[in-house]
């Protein structure tokens, strides 16, 4: 029951900016988007969140649309050991520790 | 600041075991939340603990289980193991998990294997 829709894969180059799309709809106002990363077999780990200005910290930026049905993450030069998979979630402030992921883009950056 | 700690990291268990996963949260943080990642299922909430009481439950079956103790460490287990509890299971921490600006921060996981 995630409430966002992800591509299912996507390529970069290495050195590149990774411009990953993510579309939550549905989402309510009190609702942050959060994004966070898997490489394999590892715990997921937190990249960024935003409510609707735009973010940034020293992994990636945030991009989320003024009606904020859809966002944008971007990785701005892309590294090999940035290859994960990258899960896009919406869960409201009140109750952000039951987190539904849906099944995330598999990002592969390539030399 | 250490991170989240979980421990075994894998596990061997035959069906009708149960079995028993401990997780340490990052110093500082009061909220302990579980969650089940499968190939097929991808990854699931299982259930948030705060401050001993369980805040918040998944969709799972009562073999499923949880605690947490004073001191924040929580542990999850589950009884008559089925070869479909083969997974990763993976503890996150918080500080509260009421804030706009709390974070949840993931442990390495254990391996579950069910043979």
């Amino acid at each position: 029951d995630a409430k966002t829709t992800q591509p299912p894969s996507m390529d970069c180059a290495e050195g590149r900016a990774a411009n990953l799309p993510c579309n939550h709809s549905t989402i309510s106002g009190n609702e942050y988007v959060y994004w966070y990363r898997q490489i394999h077999s590892q715990g997921p780990q937190y990249i960024i969140h935003g409510l609707k200005n735009n973010e940034t910290n020293e992994m990636a930026s945030l991009i989320i649309t003024e009606d904020r049905k859809s966002s944008t993450l971007i990785l701005p030069h892309a590294t090999l050991r940035d290859t994960a998979v990258y899960y896009c979630i919406v869960s409201p402030s009140y109750n952000n520790n039951d987190m539904r992921f849906g099944a995330g883009t598999r990002l592969t950056v390539k030399p | 600041k250490a991170g989240v700690t979980q421990t075994p990291r894998y596990l061997i268990k035959t069906r009708g075991q149960q079995v028993t996963l401990s997780c340490s949260p990052i110093s500082g943080h009061r909220s302990v939340s579980w969650y089940q990642q499968t190939p097929g299922q991808g990854l699931q909430f299982l259930f948030e603990y705060f401050s001993e009481t369980q805040r918040n439950k998944g969709n799972f079956p009562g073999r499923f289980s949880g605690r947490q103790f004073s001191n924040s460490r929580s542990e999850m287990n589950v009884s008559t193991l089925e070869l479909g509890d083969s997974a990763l299971y993976l503890c996150a921490s918080s500080w509260a998990g009421s804030r706009s600006t709390d974070t949840q921060y993931f442990g390495p996981g254990t391996r579950l294997t069910v043979l």
